[in-house]
């Protein structure tokens, strides 16, 4: 298993401005990935993150809007840019263990204002 | 491109009351997975059903997959209220390791 840790746990933001959401893990894995998750709702899965490789975007999502940086294979970062209140959710990061298990951090609960 | 769904969206039973969710593919799955995510909290990893047909028992968690691969339950026998929350399955197409999750099945357990 892995233990994963996001910051910030919450925020609350002005539109316009930009955000930058931190996933640690305590192991090193090769695929990490970023969720979205409307309050009372399902997952929608923004990009995947892998090492050394730019990262790869679900239909909907551009990285304009969500640039994703994968220093190495213990961290990753999402940067939510010029908010608007649309992108009020919260984010989650995961990574996947055994070739099919993913462990999810506890989330980034966002909140533009 | 892929789609899962789920049903029932919400489910109220009273405790010690069975309860099952659905969930069924667009395409042919190579394997589906079922998470769990408590009020307040993120999803967790509860099983994985990889071979066509395959039953797999959790405590009083039963995980089914069906013979075509498209369709799977999860039924809980007797619930009890530490079962409440949201449970979601997501399924897995091909060689293709994204995840497509349904929208879940909220359960609530009365005492």
């Amino acid at each position: 298993s892995a233990v994963i840790s996001q910051k910030p746990s919450r925020d609350i933001c002005q539109r316009g401005t930009s955000l930058t959401i931190q996933c640690q893990v305590d192991s090193q894995v090769t695929m990490m990935f970023w969720y979205r998750q409307q309050p009372g709702q399902s997952l929608t899965l923004i990009a995947t993150a892998n090492q050394g490789s730019e990262a790869t975007y679900e239909s909907g999502f551009v990285i304009d809007k969500f640039p994703i940086s994968r220093p190495n294979l213990t961290f990753s970062t999402l940067t939510v840019s010029n908010m608007s209140p649309e992108d009020s959710s919260i984010y989650l990061c995961s990574v996947e263990f055994n070739s099919y298990e993913q462990y999810f951090g506890p989330g980034t609960r966002l909140t533009v204002t | 491109g892929q789609q899962v769904m789920q049903i029932p969206q919400y489910q109220h039973v009273q405790e010690g009351e069975d309860f099952t969710t659905y969930c069924n593919s667009s395409t042919t799955l190579s394997n589906i997975q079922w998470y769990k995510q408590r009020p307040g909290g993120h999803p967790v990893f509860l099983i994985q059903l990889v071979k066509s047909g395959e039953v797999k028992k959790q405590k009083r968690l039963t995980f089914q997959f069906g013979e075509a691969k498209k369709n799977s339950s999860l039924h809980i026998t007797a619930t009890q209220t530490t079962d409440v929350g949201t449970y979601f399955c997501a399924g897995q197409g091909g060689s293709n390791y994204k995840l497509t999750f349904g929208k879940g099945t909220l359960l609530t357990v009365n005492p």
